[in-house]
């Protein structure tokens, strides 16, 4: 079963500081993509960064990024000099690269504060 | 623009009666989805389309119907059997390309009952 956990449901920082984002997940499958969702205050999803788990490479863009640990099934997000508008719950989720599914995880809600 | 549209943003339903819930998507998916999301429980899925006239059960379908007559059209109805249907519904589409592989989001329906 392809399970994830995010384990932080809220979490709060300061505006301009840098946050991080704890998300862990489970299967079996050597090949999948990881992906980091933003839903604001209007319940719009927004992708905001994937990671495909055979490249080494940590994804960033601007000032979100990750770090992904493929031994250990890890794949936090970094936001750096937070903004208001980061305000919102943020989901974790991979999918497999055959049979569409995707899997997410329960969300951290993150409060950026003034 | 390119993108899912779900209509209406929210609806309610009297006990016994059957709502659909509309999802519409230009964007040439071959992939469609309906994921239910209550709070602290994340996205659950409900079903899923791969291809036109086919789709499948997801892990929360009791209660609930779909169609696929059309590339561009997944619809849900939410049956008189679904005994606990207030939740925010979301419709998602994606390509079935590996290197590519995302999903993209509606606005969502709100459902609530009378």
């Amino acid at each position: 079963a392809q399970t994830v956990t995010q384990s932080q449901p809220e979490m709060s920082v300061q505006e301009a500081e840098t946050v991080t984002l704890s998300c862990t997940y489970d299967t079996s499958e050597n090949n999948y993509y990881l992906f980091w969702y933003k839903q604001p205050p209007s319940r719009q999803m927004i992708l905001v960064i994937r990671q495909e788990a055979y490249k080494q490479q940590n994804a960033t863009e601007n000032r979100f990024s990750v770090n992904f640990q493929k031994a250990a099934k890890s794949f936090s997000l970094k936001i750096s000099d937070s903004q208001l508008g980061d305000t919102a719950m943020y989901f974790c989720a991979f999918s497999l690269p055959t049979g569409n599914q995707f899997y997410f995880g329960t969300g951290t809600s993150l409060t950026v504060i003034p | 623009d390119g993108g899912i549209t779900q209509s209406p943003k929210y609806l309610f339903r009297k006990e016994g009666q059957n709502v659909t819930l509309s999802c519409e998507q230009n964007l040439n998916h071959d992939a469609m989805y309906w994921y239910r999301q209550d709070p602290g429980q994340g996205l659950r899925l409900i079903y899923y389309s791969q291809i036109v006239n086919d789709f499948q059960k997801g892990d929360i379908a009791e209660g609930y119907s779909v169609s696929r007559e059309k590339k561009e059209s997944f619809p849900l109805t939410v049956t008189s059997a679904q005994k606990n249907p207030t939740a925010f519904y979301l419709c998602a589409s994606s390509m079935d390309t590996p290197t590519n592989e995302k999903l993209f989001f509606g606005s969502g329906t709100q459902l609530s009952v009378l």
